[in-house]
This record gives C-alpha cells, structure tokens and sequence, in this order.
C-alpha cells in the first residue's frame, strides 16, 4: 500500500540554523510533490510544489529537492526564526483530473531563540 | 492569492443531529473540492472528492449515507454530518483548486466539530 513518511519526531533547531525536514513515500509514483505548512487549528498553506522531473525548487528562504529514485524529498529552511514554528506536510499527487493529495504524517519543527 | 472560505470554524452538537460545514472558493470558480478529516496529531485524511453538478467521489471506509456532500455551485460545497455520534467528534477541512490549475490546493480554515 502507498505510504508516506516524515520526521515522526519534533524538530527543535536554534533560530538562524537551517531546518531539514525529510519526506520519504513507498509505492507511489508522483507527478508532483508539495510542501505545505500548518498551525494548530487551521487548514495547510501551500509552500512549494515541485514536478517529477525537477530536482529543487527554491522559494526565499524555502528549498526543496526531489529525488525520485531515492523516492525522497527534503525540505530545507534557511536562517530559520521561530516565526517558522509549524507542522510541515508533504503531499503528493498524480496529477490529472482531481489531483488528489495524498498527505504524509507530518513534521512539527520549533524554532528556539 | 485564491482564498476558500469554511463555516462554521467550531461547532458542539449533541449525539443523533445533523451538523452542515460550507465551504466557499471566494475568488475563483473552483470544479473539484476535496474534504479532508484530521485527527489530534495525526494528518490528514481524505474523505471524499466533491465535484460540481455530479455525484461525489468517496475514499474507501467513508460512508457516504453519514457524510454527505453537495458541490450545488462553482464556488460552494457542503459536508453534512447526519445522526452525529461522538466518534465523528474531529477537524474537518475542505479545499479547492481553482479550475484552470491542477497543482496547488487552497484549504479552508477548517471546522472543530465537538459531540456530546
């Protein structure tokens, strides 16, 4: 069955050192890869997307790679602020009609002064 | 940025009555919303699909006769919960996805649905 993994511990980093959060999925072959961020009661906000065929997409101070042999994605953070302090989903898709998202487990990342 | 909007964002009703959950696209007409159920700590599940003047789509284990889902318009779809029990107590959160894109999804600020 497809599954999709990531940091099932809390990240804890100090404010200004990069976050690497890691989203790894079995039995799945996406077309696209996202990155969303949630707060504690709220829906996802859409950070990134990256397609099969690329292998980083950067946003500010967002990256993210994609590697579909190793069928792994990482989600960096630069100069992280605790501002930055959120669940951080992935979620993958075919693509095509619908697009339907499939959500991994989550990663909560604290940003320390 | 495309918006959605969902009503109410909490809501506490008493076990065997019906709770109804709106979700609106505010900016932009929006063919296929998706509704999604997310538990303390865990991600989010998806419950079904809601496609426009059409029948919705529903993930295996979902009970469609329980949830019920109606896109009547572009811009706005309903999740009905009928004869709410306890265990249907959870964050219930909708998303679209404007027409013309099939990439991102914008999700609605989701509904604390509490049965008591």
């Amino acid at each position: 069955s497809q599954k999709i993994e990531q940091n099932s511990e809390a990240l804890n980093i100090q404010e200004g050192k990069t976050a690497t959060l890691t989203c790894n999925y079995t039995n799945y072959s996406p077309a696209y890869l996202q990155w969303y961020r949630q707060d504690p009661g709220r829906g996802p906000v859409f950070l990134l997307l990256i397609r099969e065929n690329e292998k980083e997409k950067r946003k500010e101070r967002l990256k993210v790679t994609f590697d579909t042999t190793l069928k792994q994605s990482l989600f960096h953070i630069t100069a992280s602020q605790p501002a930055d302090s959120a669940t951080y989903l992935c979620a993958l898709s075919r693509g095509g009609g619908g697009n339907k998202l499939t959500f991994g487990t989550g990663t909560q990342l604290k940003v320390e002064l | 940025g495309a918006v959605v909007s969902q009503h109410p964002s909490w809501v506490i009703c008493k076990s065997g009555t019906s709770v109804k959950i709106e979700c609106r696209s505010l900016d932009f007409q929006a063919t296929t919303m998706f509704w999604y159920r997310q538990f303390p700590k865990q991600s989010l599940m998806l419950m079904a699909t809601s496609n426009e003047g059409s029948k919705a789509t529903y993930e295996q284990g979902v009970e469609k006769d329980k949830f019920l889902i109606n896109h009547a318009s572009l811009t706005l779809s309903t999740l009905t919960v009928t004869s709410a029990h306890p265990e249907d107590s959870s964050f219930y959160i909708c998303s679209a996805r404007p027409s013309d894109r099939d990439t991102e999804a914008f999700f609605g600020q989701g509904t604390r649905l509490t049965v008591v």
